[in-house]
């Protein structure tokens, strides 16, 4: 079935170092692909997604881009804030009209001023 | 604004009871979907539907029953709650009538704190 495989389950880092949040797919077809956040009691929020190979999504200051060649959509920000601390989801959505959104596990982001 | 309402916030249950867990969307989607969410695990699905009166298996259903009586409520049921339960309840809803892609930009509600005890 559909995967995705986050490979960092935390980060910590310090305000203004680059992020870059790993992210690989596999899927059945051609799924779109998101980022979402949550951040601390609430629940996830979307960020941004894409859809096509080599589309870039963005959103914030973050960004990514669908590479299905290798099967990733990597979450950059060049800068990082400490109000960007939260769990960064990476998801896929296929199965046509009703596509279901399978998530990966999450990454914690913790930033230090 | 759109908004996906859960309750109750927390729940403490005992085992082998039942459980019923709320949501309440005012954004005339026509899907909503369950997830739960524990660490290591991330999000999985437990229930969708596409619209009152229908719900479908999600990847990790057992144990779990769900109810759409109408398009703006769907609740998740757990008949004999047991231990392996205890987690955070999230509801979602998605516009499918927008398209595929679109639909998947989900509202979530802030969750449920369900201890099992």
């Amino acid at each position: 079935g559909d995967s995705v495989t986050q490979t960092e389950g935390q980060v910590a880092l310090s305000e203004e170092d680059f992020l870059t949040i790993h992210c690989n797919y596999s899927a059945s077809g051609y799924p779109a692909l998101f980022w979402y956040v949550q951040y601390p009691g609430e629940g996830p929020q979307f960020l941004f997604r894409a859809s096509r190979d080599k589309e870039k999504g963005s959103s914030r200051g973050f960004e990514a881009t669908y590479d299905k060649g290798t099967t990733s959509f990597h979450l950059r920000k060049a800068s990082v804030q400490e109000s960007d601390s939260a769990v960064y989801y990476c998801a896929l959505g296929a199965g046509g009209s009703n596509a279901k959104l399978t998530f990966g596990k999450g990454t914690k982001l913790s930033v230090k001023s | 604004e759109a908004a996906v309402t859960q309750s109750p916030r927390n729940k403490v249950a005992v085992t082998g009871g039942k459980v019923t867990l709320s949501c309440n969307q005012t954004n005339n989607h026509n899907n909503m979907y369950w997830y739960r969410q524990d660490t290591g695990h991330g999000l999985r699905l437990i229930h969708y539907s596409y619209g009152a009166g229908s719900t479908e298996k999600g990847d990790i259903p057992d144990g779990y029953k769900a109810s759409r009586p109408s398009q703006e409520n769907f609740s998740l049921i757990l008949e004999l709650a047991t231990p392996s339960q205890t987690s955070v309840y999230f509801c979602a809803s998605g516009d499918a009538s927008r398209g595929p892609v679109a639909n998947s930009d989900y509202t979530f509600g802030s969750g449920t704190r369900l201890l099992v005890i």
